[in-house]
């Protein structure tokens, strides 16, 4: 069993929809969790970050961590097509990002006009 | 934030021969990281870069697979040795510019084949 877990899709939706990506896992010591964006042929791009349990919101992105089901969602509002990307999970031991993040295998989005 | 610049960003290889990647950051950076990211498969971690030591290698990964050189705490590279066709992944160097707990930042990678 891999130690995080994730649809990697393909996710598509119309231009406009509300997109949830989730991951699970299974390390009750990850403390630490991000998403992040990867366009094709670019390196990741970090968009949320959470500590510990609870919500976090930044503009139309919303991430969920919920450490007693050990599972993180990402939430896109009003989704556009430049939303279209993989959207990577990863996490972390500790109380603060050491580098050394563990990934899921990442979801493909497609947001259609 | 930090500007961090790959090269080669693809190369084709052939087999039994070694390739070595450079990533340049714009600033001092006090930790250096290499991922690897193969087809279908989550980004795995293959070592901490350390500026005047040895590189700090997780499991499954090996110095003479994966040589690694940090000379200074703006650049890092990466060698892939005696490469093999399941070699070929996108390898991207990732950095903390403030130390732990600040964010991971990555370059836009090497996309590698190896035939």
């Amino acid at each position: 069993q891999k130690e995080v877990e994730q649809d990697p899709g393909p996710l598509s939706v119309p231009e406009g929809a509300i997109v949830s990506l989730n991951c699970t896992y299974s390390n009750s010591a990850f403390q630490y969790f991000m998403w992040y964006r990867q366009y094709s042929r670019k390196g990741p791009e970090l968009l949320m970050y959470t500590y510990s349990s609870g919500n976090k919101e930044d503009g139309r992105f919303t991430a969920q961590v919920d450490k007693s089901s050990k599972y993180i969602s990402l939430f896109i509002r009003d989704s556009q097509p430049s939303d279209s990307a993989t959207y990577l999970c990863a996490m972390s031991e500790g109380s603060g990002n050491t580098g050394k993040l563990i990934f899921g295998q990442g979801t493909t989005l497609q947001v259609k006009p | 934030s930090a500007v961090i610049s790959q090269k080669p960003s693809r190369d084709i290889c052939q087999r039994g021969t070694s390739l070595t990647i450079q990533c340049q950051v714009d600033s001092q950076v006090t930790m250096m990281f290499w991922y690897r990211q193969q087809p279908g498969q989550s980004l795995t971690l293959i070592a901490t870069a350390n500026q005047g030591s040895e590189a700090t290698y997780e499991s499954g990964f090996v110095i003479d697979k994966f040589p690694i050189s940090r000379p200074n705490l703006t650049f890092s590279t990466l060698t892939v040795s005696n490469m093999s066709p399941e070699d070929s992944s996108i390898y991207l160097c990732s950095v903390l510019p403030g130390g732990r707990g600040e964010k991971l930042f990555f370059g836009s990678g090497t996309q590698l084949s190896v035939l």
